[in-house]
């Protein structure tokens, strides 16, 4: 079965730095990916997502994300956050073949000035 | 734009209560999800239905059931409800077809059982 790994819990960064948060996933056959943030008290929305093409997807309020098939990861990157940045963010894996998105356990950017 | 909207955002329930989480879109997509997230283990998927009256189990469905007698319509249903179910529910929608996993989310139902 498909499963998600987001390494860090927690990552701290200061505002105007760059960051990367880590995901990798268990299945090396066809899927889709996507990162989604959460921010306090609210539901998810979609950050970008990977379906097909071009290994390197661009998103929402700067964000991008590489797809790296050998190694089956799907890192997010910013080169230079915000305050307002700081939220939970989840990266969710879909074989093909099935509607489910299976979800990691999220990592919490903490931005701090 | 999409909407997603769970009928309440803060629920309170006694243990063996009957609880229902209701859940509608108005975008005419064909699945309806249920997540439940708690910290530490991300969202992990209840039920799914990718058509009315029909429902696939997802990954944790024990104590929980759902209905979707119309297509903008999902509901979960706690029949006995237990304080390992204090959590927050997500539910969440998407179309049919390669292609179109993105899911749409409500902003989530915070269940408390006491």
């Amino acid at each position: 079965a498909q499963s998600v790994t987001q390494l860090d819990s927690q990552v701290p960064v200061f505002e105007e730095a760059p960051v990367e948060l880590r995901c990798n996933y268990s299945s090396s056959v066809s899927v889709y990916l996507f990162w989604y943030v959460q921010y306090p008290n609210q539901g998810l929305q979609l950050l970008l997502k990977y379906l097909s093409g071009s290994t390197l997807v661009k998103g929402i309020n700067g964000f991008e994300a590489e797809f790296n098939k050998s190694q089956t990861s799907f890192h997010l990157r910013k080169p230079s956050v915000h305050i307002s940045d700081t939220a939970e963010y989840f990266c969710a894996v879909s074989d093909r073949s099935s509607y489910k998105l299976i979800f990691g356990s999220g990592t919490r950017l903490l931005v701090r000035p | 734009d999409v909407k997603v909207t769970q009928s309440s955002r803060y629920l309170v329930k006694r243990t063996g209560e009957k609880v229902f989480l209701e859940c509608v879109q108005d975008m005419d997509h064909e699945n309806m999800f249920w997540y439940r997230q708690d910290p530490g283990l991300g969202l992990r998927l209840i039920y799914f239905s990718y058509d009315v009256k029909m429902k696939e189990k997802g990954d944790i469905p024990e104590g929980y059931s759902v209905s979707r007698e119309k297509k903008e319509r999902f509901s979960l249903i706690l029949e006995s409800a237990s304080t390992n179910q204090t959590s927050m529910y997500l539910c969440a929608s998407s179309l049919r077809g390669q292609g179109r996993r993105e899911l749409f989310f409500g902003e989530g139902s915070r269940l408390t059982v006491l």
